[in-house]
Order: structure tokens, then C-alpha cells, then sequence
């Protein structure tokens, strides 16, 4: 079955940028479907960051949209989060996951990765 | 932004309830939502799309209603695993939003 895994730098300073990837298991980015990023500070809610096809189309949580970037590599079955600027409100658990459809359900998740802004 | 306002934000109730949870949207968004259960440290795990319609592998006592702007998510008989905090998400436009989440604790 499809398995998705984040990973990248747990701690980053702020004022520099945050970058992490998705790793896809179990299906090939390239068949289809789209790609997001959500995120989750401690003790709070959900927030959508953004999607990508594996065309490469995106789609922004205007709030996030400044300072984000998602791009896809489908020779390393990877997409990518690369947030700038971040400051300490940018401290949250970031999971991948699938949606069906440009505006869709998030479906699976992968296990999601602390990101701490500190200096 | 559509904004989603789940209620209540906690409760406490007992295995074996019957428990209900609301989500209201700021705007009407036809049958475009979902519903999600999280656990302490875990990703959230999809329950329920297009309002109604039960994920694979989901127990059949949870059920999803409503349409337009006034959702709910019934439990109809609560086991201990069922404790958790529940998401409501819109994906009816952009930006998607996520309702505050509903936590719910044993009694």
C-alpha cells in the first residue's frame, strides 16, 4: 500500500529556510493524484500549506504563500517543502500526504516530523 | 477562507455512548468534507469524505451527515479506542481549512 515519509533538519534557525521531502513508497507520483503539506503546531489544529500535481502545478495556502515552495522529482518518487523566512510560529509537525484531487481528502498521511525554529 | 467551527472543542463521555460532534461552515460547501481521528503523537487517520461516505477499513459505527453548511459525526457506540481528537475539513475551495478539532476524553 501506499506509505509516505517526511524527513529533513529538526531544528532550524530563524530567519533561514525549512526544507523537507516526502518520500512515496507503493506508488509512483507520476500515475497521478496530487501531493500536500499540512501542518501542526504544538497543542493547535491542522493547517493546509499547499499541493502539487506531478505536473508540477501548485496550488497555496495564500497565509503560506510568500515564503512557500513545493516542488516534485518523480525520478526519486519525492516531493518537497521548502518554507522561508521562518520564525518560531513556523515550529509545528509537518506530515505529507495524498489527495485524491486538486481540492480533496488527505489520504494517507505520512507519520509527520517535528520542525523546532530556534536559534 | 472558508472557516470551519467544530463544537463542542472537549467533552467527556463513556464507552458504550452515543456521541455526536458538529461542524459548521462559514459558507455553504455542498457535501465537500471529511472527517479525521487523531491520537496523541500520531498522523490524523481519515473517517469520512463527502460528508457520508465511510473510508475502508473504518468502523461502521461512525457515520457522517449534512450538507451545505452543518455537518455532523456520530459515534454510536464509543469504545476506548475511540478517544482521540476529531478534525472536520472543507475541500470545497481554496485555501482547504480544517475546524478547530473536538476533543474527546473519557469520563
Amino acid at each position: 500500500q501506499v506509505q509516505l515519509q517526511e524527513s529533513g533538519p529538526g531544528l532550524v534557525k530563524p530567519s533561514e529556510t525549512l526544507s523537507l521531502t516526502c518520500t512515496v513508497s507503493g506508488y509512483s507520483i507520476s500515475s497521478g493524484y496530487y501531493w500536500g503539506w499540512i501542518r501542526q503546531p504544538p497543542g493547535k489544529g491542522l493547517e493546509w500549506i499547499g499541493s502539487i500535481y506531478h505536473s508540477g502545478s501548485t496550488y497555496y495556502n495564500p497565509s503560506l504563500k510568500s515564503r512557500v515552495t513545493i516542488s516534485v522529482d518523480t525520478s526519486k518518487n519525492q516531493f518537497s517543502l521548502k518554507l522561508s523566512s521562518v520564525t518560531a510560529a513556523d515550529t509545528a509537525v509537518y506530515y505529507c500526504a495524498r489527495l485524491r484531487g486538486a481540492k480533496n481528502w488527505f489520504d494517507p498521511w505520512g507519520q509527520g516530523t517535528l520542525v523546532t525554529v530556534s536559534s | 477562507a472558508i472557516r470551519m467551527t467544530q463544537s463542542p472543542s472537549s467533552f467527556s463521555a463513556s464507552t458504550g455512548d452515543r456521541v455526536t460532534i458538529t461542524c459548521r461552515a462559514s459558507q455553504g460547501i455542498s457535501s465537500y468534507l471529511a472527517w479525521y481521528q487523531q491520537k496523541p503523537g500520531k498522523a490524523p487517520k481519515l473517517l469520512i469524505y463527502a460528508a457520508s461516505t465511510l473510508q475502508s477499513g473504518v468502523p461502521s459505527r461512525f457515520s457522517g451527515s449534512g450538507s451545505g453548511t452543518d455537518f455532523t459525526l456520530t459515534i454510536s457506540c464509543l469504545q476506548s479506542e475511540d478517544f482521540a481528537t476529531y478534525y472536520c475539513q472543507q475541500y470545497y475551495s481554496y485555501p482547504i481549512t480544517f475546524g478547530q478539532g473536538t476533543r474527546l476524553e473519557i469520563k
